[in-house]
């Protein structure tokens, strides 16, 4: 059972435009959701992340919106930039021991 | 400190070999976790330290999966009498006890069985 689905297996967007990335879940226990970044042959660098007792998280391009009952995160990078295309994962926090539960990722390619 | 460590960063081992993985954390992180990636999908969790003690396993750990961190510090992960289905990338993380922080990965061992 998937709990946290990301249903774009990859995106292409221009240089300069926004990237939306989509990210849903079943498990309304979730208390934290993150994104983490991921470029081949490296291991994931996290990004930004959102408690689940908001619905906006903004880190300069990168802004997370949190939609609780539609069970459904997204991830804007406005502007887009071509060092930006990697892997982009998007991760949920179950309980306090931390572990995460992640979603499939989507390819970004930002192209100049 | 220069984050999360992982040695080797890649293994190839023979089918029924055994293999045995390390990850240092950041010195400073109470808690370290084990994952594991197939090509396609995101980390998978497979187990989580608290300090020296392993508070959780993923079902996913079979009996040939074994985790030890003896003092608190780094960690070991070996896969005994290793199959085919055991290729993957084994990622380490850890993070620290103090609220909502997110945990920083290392670069992972890329486990291919032959």
């Amino acid at each position: 059972d998937q709990q946290v689905k990301q249903n774009s297996p990859s995106l292409s967007v221009q240089e300069g435009r926004i990237s939306i990335l989509n990210c849903d879940y079943t498990n309304s226990m979730f208390d934290y959701f993150l994104w983490y970044k991921k470029y081949p042959a490296e291991g994931p660098t996290f990004l930004i992340s959102i408690s689940s007792i908001k619905d906006k998280n903004e880190d300069g391009r990168f802004t997370v919106f949190l939609n609780k009952s539609a069970k459904h995160l997204s991830l804007h990078i406005v502007p887009s930039q071509p060092g930006d295309s990697a892997v982009y994962f998007c991760a949920a926090r179950l309980d306090l021991t931390g572990k995460l539960i992640f979603g499939q990722g989507t390819t970004l390619q930002v192209k100049p | 400190d220069t984050g999360v460590s992982q040695n080797p960063r890649h293994k190839i081992t023979k089918r029924g070999q055994n293999v045995t993985f390390r990850c240092d954390p950041i010195s400073e992180h109470n808690r370290l976790y084990w994952y594991r990636q197939t090509l396609g999908q995101g980390p998978e969790f497979l187990t989580y330290f608290q300090n020296e003690a392993q508070l959780e396993k993923s079902r996913l750990l079979s009996d040939r999966f074994s985790a030890e961190r003896p003092k608190g510090s780094f960690s070991t992960l070996e896969i005994q009498r290793t199959e085919q289905g055991d290729s993957a990338m084994y990622l380490c993380a850890s993070s620290s006890w103090s609220g909502n922080t997110e945990a920083f990965f290392g670069q992972g061992t890329r486990l291919t069985v032959v």
